[in-house]
């Protein structure tokens, strides 16, 4: 069974750091691209960042939103996804996902975590 | 950057009904779409990629069609496990973005 958990989710001030882990089972995490996917309350799905596999240099993308300041990374070996957070504002605030991309022809996020919430604020 | 355009946001409707909801991608994205369900405190599901492939498990009363701009996810007959928020999303370009969502709701 595919499970992704993620954890690191927490209370944070304005211009802060934050972790986030993604831990999963139930496939090889080094065959599979990765996302992170946010939700801000009240709002809808926003896409965060992906990290491609080692066949693909573990190359990454982001969203504009969050260049610069997010890192995403994995640790293949420990089935580990993670996403760094610096200077952080308060509208990062959101349930952060974690997801596994499918690369079949196209890659799509099949299956997703329960999400961590990172609240950013004084 | 690609917008994606959902209508309605919301919808009230009852068990058995038909249910569709579109979304319009700003610019062609040819067949690059999925639909997600998510309901709140659950991990999203993913139902249809490729605009119209069924994922494995997911009834066939969901069915999803378009390509270019302009696509459509359709509940055949809607069941009581389908009250939720749907989500379509562009994976043709980065960044990836999602439509803002439709809530359907009981009537």
């Amino acid at each position: 069974e595919v499970q992704l958990v993620e954890s690191g989710g927490g209370l944070v001030q304005p211009g802060g750091s934050l972790r986030l882990s993604c831990v999963v089972s139930g496939f090889t995490l080094s065959d599979h691209y990765m996302d992170w996917v946010r939700q801000a309350p009240g709002r809808g799905l926003e896409w965060v960042s992906r990290t491609r596999n080692k066949a693909h240099s573990f190359t990454t993308e982001y969203a504009a939103s969050v260049k610069g300041r997010f890192t995403i990374s994995r640790e293949d070996s420990k089935n580990s996804l993670y996403l760094q957070m610096n200077s952080l504002k308060t509208e990062d605030t959101a349930v952060y996902y974690c997801a596994r991309v499918y690369c079949g022809g196209d890659c799509i996020s099949d299956y997703w975590g329960q999400g961590t919430l990172v609240t950013v604020s004084s | 950057d690609i917008q994606m355009t959902q209508s309605p946001s919301s919808l009230s409707a009852s068990v058995g009904d038909r249910v569709t909801i579109t979304c319009r991608a700003s610019q062609g994205i040819s067949n690059f779409l999925a639909w997600f369900q998510h309901k709140a405190g659950k991990a999203p599901k993913s139902l249809i990629h490729t605009a119209s492939s069924l994922q494995s498990g997911v009834p066939s009363r969901f069915n999803g069609s378009g390509s270019g701009t302009d696509f459509t996810l359709t509940i055949s007959s809607l069941q009581p496990e389908d009250f939720a928020t749907y989500y379509c999303q562009q994976y043709n370009s980065y960044p990836l973005t999602f439509g803002q969502g439709t809530k359907v709701e009981m009537k």
